[in-house]
């Protein structure tokens, strides 16, 4: 069975303070892993897609790295809108179906 | 409008209420689908449609009667809910449902039961 862990479950940084929040999982033949941001009161929105190992994606202050094992979301210098919950889902051969974390609820303070 | 548009955005509804869900899609995807999000847990799936057809019932109550018209428009119709199913419903699509694109979600309707 697909599965997906996020760490921490909860994050408070200071402006500035950069980071990195953890996806492991557990998939047979991943064909995908994907980032979401959620503001609260919104739906997820799509940040990256990741298809293997090795592979970066890099948006603003969000860079997105992937292993065989775990996927980090890293936030260099954030500032207070970057205040969400980062999602992580992944899409595997077997479930053909995304499967989601719990999420990682970052704050960060000015 | 571009992206997934919900409707309504907050619905407060009796256990005997019988209600709908309405989601529409503007991106020309063929995959629509239905999550439900509770406070503290992941996503949880409940249905897929790709090209009108359902493909994916996760187990889902039967008071829970999803319909898709046309790849542009899904609905969720609700009766006789419980307490436990006050929740987020998202709404997502992408291109089709066994690609590995990635899904485009609404802002969710916010369920409230009574």
């Amino acid at each position: 069975e697909d599965q997906v862990t996020q760490s921490p479950e909860a994050l408070r940084l200071q402006e500035g303070e950069s980071s990195s929040l953890n996806c492991s999982y557990t998939v047979s033949g991943l064909r995908g892993l994907f980032w979401y941001r959620q503001d609260p009161g919104k739906g997820p929105e799509f940040l990256f897609t990741l298809y293997s190992a090795g592979e970066e994606k890099e948006k603003e202050r969000l860079k997105a790295t992937l292993t065989k094992k775990e996927s980090f979301l890293h936030i260099t210098a954030p500032k207070p809108e970057d205040s969400a919950t980062y999602l992580c889902a992944v899409y595997g051969q077997g479930a053909q179906k995304l499967v989601f974390g719990q999420g990682t609820r970052l704050t960060i303070n000015p | 409008e571009t992206g997934v548009t919900q409707t309504p955005r907050h619905l407060v509804m009796g256990m005997t209420n019988k209600k709908s869900l309405k989601c529409e899609q503007h991106l020309g995807h063929n995959a629509m689908y239905w999550y439900k999000q509770s406070a503290k847990k992941p996503l949880e799936l409940m249905f897929v449609y790709n090209f009108k057809e359902q493909t994916e019932n996760n187990s889902v109550p039967s008071r829970f009667s999803p319909e898709c018209p046309n790849s542009s428009h899904l609905f969720l119709h609700l009766h006789t809910l419980q307490p436990e199913d006050s929740a987020l419903y998202l709404c997502a699509s992408s291109q089709d449902s066994y690609s590995n694109q990635p899904q485009h979600f609404g802002d969710g309707t916010r369920l409230s039961i009574l």
